[in-house]
């Protein structure tokens, strides 16, 4: 699976929009985008996921690059549960797919 | 929405004895299921891929022997960490994906310390 690059850390104020970066430039024709989070001491909680198209659902909006190599999650509204460890995993679709975690960047959200 | 149920949350055991997780599925059934390991301020490390009726597959570098995997039916796969060491300590975490296109719902991980 290709890899991804993450900047280590953001952080934003409350109610204004957090904007996550995500480098793939190494992705497939096949292969998506995912989002997950991770709140401290939780499992990891899947947020969006997208091939080529700009996807949007009730957590967040996920923008892709025409030419793939980078996307963008967009939380609009932040709130302080928003704080968390962001993971954009690239991987192909499927039940036997493994996912590859990085390290994640981690948006912290201030009052 | 889809579940993975992942129990216990948490467990203490001595050194030298083994320690079983339990992961299901509530809602859906899961032919595969990934168990993962987390130390303190690091990412989320994949173990092995459970494979329901047949063996599970190990990560590079991950003791099957020492990390038995039993996935014996379409809602739950279990971890055995056998002969546990201090150094096994870590947050385990399992996985599965309930809709072929759709995103992996995670369980709520195990937080398991060996004294």
């Amino acid at each position: 699976d290709a890899k991804t690059t993450q900047p280590p850390s953001m952080d934003c104020a409350e109610g204004r929009a957090a904007n996550l970066p995500c480098n793939h430039s190494t992705i497939s024709g096949n292969e998506y985008v995912y989002w997950y989070r991770q709140i401290h001491s939780q499992g990891p909680q899947y947020i969006i996921h997208g091939l080529k198209n700009n996807e949007t659902n009730e957590m967040a909006s996920l923008i892709i690059t025409e030419d793939r190599k980078s996307s963008t999650l967009i939380l609009p509204h932040a709130t302080l549960r928003d704080t968390a460890v962001y993971y954009c995993i690239v991987s192909h679709t499927g039940a036997n797919s493994k996912l590859t975690f990085g390290k994640g960047i981690t948006l912290s959200v201030r009052p | 929405g889809a579940v993975v149920s992942q129990h216990p949350s948490r467990v203490i055991c001595k050194s030298g004895t083994s320690v079983k997780i339990e992961c299901r599925s509530l809602d859906f059934q899961a032919t595969t299921m990934f168990w993962y390991r987390q130390f303190p301020k690091q990412s989320l490390m994949l173990m092995a891929t459970s494979n329901e009726g047949s063996k599970a597959t190990y990560e590079q570098g991950v003791e099957k022997d020492k990390f038995l995997i039993n996935h014996a039916s379409l809602t739950l796969s279990t971890l055995t960490v056998t002969s546990a060491h201090p150094e096994d300590s870590s947050f385990y975490i399992c996985s599965a994906n309930p809709r072929e296109m759709g995103g992996y719902t995670f369980g709520s991980g195990t937080r398991l310390t060996v004294v």
